[in-house]
């Protein structure tokens, strides 16, 4: 079945960097756009990345656009975000979600996500 | 930004009809989607394009999109659909998510 598994979190210090990973699995991931999402108690579910099914296109939201970098490896069926200067409003579950389409069609399938907790 | 306004809470007796709402300014024009998310699992999208049904998820949740409001409807409501519900949309320029729902079957 169709699955992403996330890795890469933890406790990290402010300032810091950090990359998450994500492996999906069960679907053709070179033809699919993928998103990242994450979510705080405060904040509830707050939308951050998505880069297209042959990673040529990305778009980010305001609020990390300086400081994250999206990214993928399709021969490793990898999706990654990359995060510079971490700070405490970062800490969240970040998911990976598949894309129904090449780019920006809907969000298809969520990961289980992984936590990411900021604090010196 | 567009903002989508969801009630906290929504209560169903068992077997029975939970209407949960997202509201926004025209939001008929957008397509909603709808967020299943149950604690310690993968959030599940249960409706797409306001009213599509992914394949395995049960014919009791169907949506609807009209004017200011979308709503997620479950009838005869199961156990099982205990979780938080969260509305979701494109506006143009980024994504979207309504706070959240949290279903409770009595």
């Amino acid at each position: 079945q169709v699955q992403m598994v996330e890795s890469g979190g933890g406790v990290v210090q402010p300032g810091r960097s950090l990359r998450v990973s994500c492996v999906g699995s069960g679907f053709t991931f070179s033809s699919y756009g993928m998103h990242w999402v994450r979510q705080t108690p405060g904040k509830g579910l707050e939308w951050v990345a998505i880069i297209s099914y042959d990673g040529n296109n990305k778009n980010y939201a305001d609020s990390v656009r300086d400081r994250f970098t999206i990214s993928r490896d399709n021969s490793n069926n990898a999706l990654y975000l990359q995060v510079k200067s971490l700070r405490l409003e970062d800490t969240a579950v970040y998911y990976c979600v598949k894309d129904k389409g090449h780019y920006n069609y809907y969000m298809d399938v969520w990961g289980r996500g992984t936590a990411v907790i900021v604090s010196s | 930004s567009y903002e989508l306004t969801q009630p906290l809470s929504v209560s169903v007796a068992l077997g029975q009809t939970a209407r949960i709402t997202c509201g926004g300014d025209k939001i008929g024009a957008y397509n909603v989607h709808w967020i299943q998310q149950k604690p310690g699992q993968a959030p599940v999208v249960v409706i797409y394009r306001d009213i599509n049904r992914p394949s395995g998820v049960p014919e009791r949740f169907s949506g609807s999109n009209s004017e200011n409001t979308a709503t997620l409807t479950i009838s005869s409501a199961q156990a099982g659909d205990e979780a938080d519900y969260f509305c979701q949309l494109w506006d143009g320029s980024t994504y979207v998510f309504g706070s959240g729902t949290k279903v409770t079957v009595l």
